[in-house]
């Protein structure tokens, strides 16, 4: 376990629906990363939050959303889904706010969209 | 931004014997380089990382090497064993950026 905690593990669902992957990060981690895996892009990389605020942003679609809160957990909206969507998505958290600190990550949420 | 290139995509070595796993990236600022282990159905892991202002570092059977002139570095796992047998990304960033750049990764098959 690497203390990172994302729900659900798999998610099947039908384009043009809406899904929300849940991440906690692991204690003391104020960062979070999101992070697409697919088997042509391969890890990439999507948006950051530390400590509450957006930090950066990557490849994220404008149909894809995130958010963390106070609590420190982040949740990832992706909406409008098509067939291509379908990924693992990696959530992973870090005590600071640079890549430098070493990313932990999640096991990832499965996306299947039919 | 950062490119990273990462060679063989795939792997099999003979249990006992070595795997090496290279990687090649564009951005001259980048000085943090970490690996990781994917094993199936869980997320990577990271096992190993170097910054720039070391040429090698090594932890039991794991070793990574860095050129800073020739934007490469490697991953060299000795005594290979059954539970080597994993998927491995290099990545690489500058220490304070905010996101890691990986690599397309390499699935290592160790042979019994």
């Amino acid at each position: 376990d690497s203390g990172v905690t994302q729900t659900p593990k798999h998610l099947i669902t039908a384009t043009g629906q809406r899904v929300t992957l849940r991440c906690s990060p692991r204690s003391g981690d104020l960062s979070v990363y999101w992070y697409q895996q697919s088997l042509d892009q391969g890890l990439q990389f999507l948006i950051q939050y530390y400590n509450g605020e957006e930090r950066a942003k990557g490849n994220i679609l404008e149909r894809f959303s995130a958010q963390q809160f106070p609590d420190l957990h982040s949740e990832l909206n992706l909406s409008s889904l098509e067939l291509g969507d379908s990924a693992l998505y990696f959530c992973a958290s870090s005590v600071g706010s640079g890549a430098g600190y070493g990313y932990t990550f999640g096991s990832g949420t499965r996306l299947t969209v039919v | 931004g950062e490119n990273v290139e990462q060679h063989p995509s795939t792997l099999s070595v003979q249990e006992g014997d070595s795997a090496v796993i290279k990687c090649t990236y564009s951005d001259s600022a980048s000085n943090y380089f970490p690996w990781y282990k994917q094993e199936l159905g869980k997320g990577p892991q990271l096992i190993i990382d170097i910054r720039s202002n070391v040429g090698e570092k090594k932890d039991q059977r794991i070793a990574v090497t860095l050129n800073k002139t020739a934007k490469h570095f490697s991953l060299h796992i000795t005594e290979t064993q059954p539970e080597d047998s994993a998927v491995y990304f290099c990545a690489a960033s500058e220490v304070n950026d905010y996101k890691l750049s990986f690599g397309a990764g390499t699935t290592v098959t160790v042979r019994a």
